[in-house]
């Protein structure tokens, strides 16, 4: 079946700094790929969608500056949180769907932590 | 955007069914219904789908209402490892595409 990986895991950063979380389709292709934010005890919020070679879709309220968004392969999108900042704390996930098996909707990753101290 | 309302949480005894209700009154004809779970601390895991008929597979049985306004998931037999948010989902298109719109989703635990 489809497999997504997203790394890191967690990461914990320095206030300022700026992370990059990585979204892989290991064994299928992916023109879109999505990216959400979850808060403790929360449902998962769709930040952006991720489109293989052309800018990302930004959702409302969302800031495309402070989340980078790029795509640059059919198999990896990249979430760059620019300039971190402790309420950028957050459990971060990517999705992808397999155009072959695209009724079975989306293959999630199993996150990231992210902590901004 | 077709929305989903579900319980906030639900409570089930271990190896009896667990009975999860969706309700999507806006649904349109040709938009699917998918649930998927949450386990804490992990990424969604797709469950099951459907349109029009009853679905089930390893995990699970959709059975999905005839005017298609409401859903309901089946777990035969709920361990303890069924302990989770389940997240009832409409598609939302978005031009030739979809997306995954996520509610607040059921909290469902299992008690010994």
């Amino acid at each position: 079946g489809a497999v997504v990986s997203q790394h890191p895991s967690r990461v914990i950063c320095k206030s300022g700094t700026s992370v990059k979380i990585e979204c892989r389709s290991l064994d299928f292709q992916a023109t879109t790929m999505f990216w959400y934010r979850q808060f403790p005890k929360k449902s998962l919020m769709l930040m952006a969608t991720s489109n293989e070679g052309s800018k990302a879709t930004y959702e409302q309220g969302v800031e495309k500056d402070k989340f980078l968004i790029n795509h640059a392969s059919l198999t990896l999108s990249t979430l760059t949180v620019t300039s971190a900042h402790p309420e950028d704390s957050s459990f971060y996930i990517c999705s992808a769907r397999e155009m072959a098996r695209w009724e079975y909707g989306y293959t999630f990753g199993s996150g990231t932590r992210l902590t901004v101290v | 955007d077709a929305k989903t309302t579900q319980p906030t949480s639900m409570d089930c005894a271990e190896g009896r069914a667990a009975n999860l209700p969706c309700n999507h009154s806006t649904i349109s004809g040709n938009e699917y219904v998918y649930w998927y779970r949450q386990i804490h601390s992990q990424g969604p895991q797709y469950i099951i789908h459907g349109l029009k008929n009853n679905e089930t597979n390893e995990m699970a049985s959709l059975i999905i209402t005839e005017d298609r306004k409401s859903s309901t998931l089946i777990l035969p037999h709920a361990t303890l490892r069924d302990t989770a948010v389940y997240y009832c989902i409409v598609r939302v298109r978005i031009g030739g595409g979809f997306k995954t719109i996520f509610g607040a989703g059921t909290r469902l635990f299992v008690k010994a």
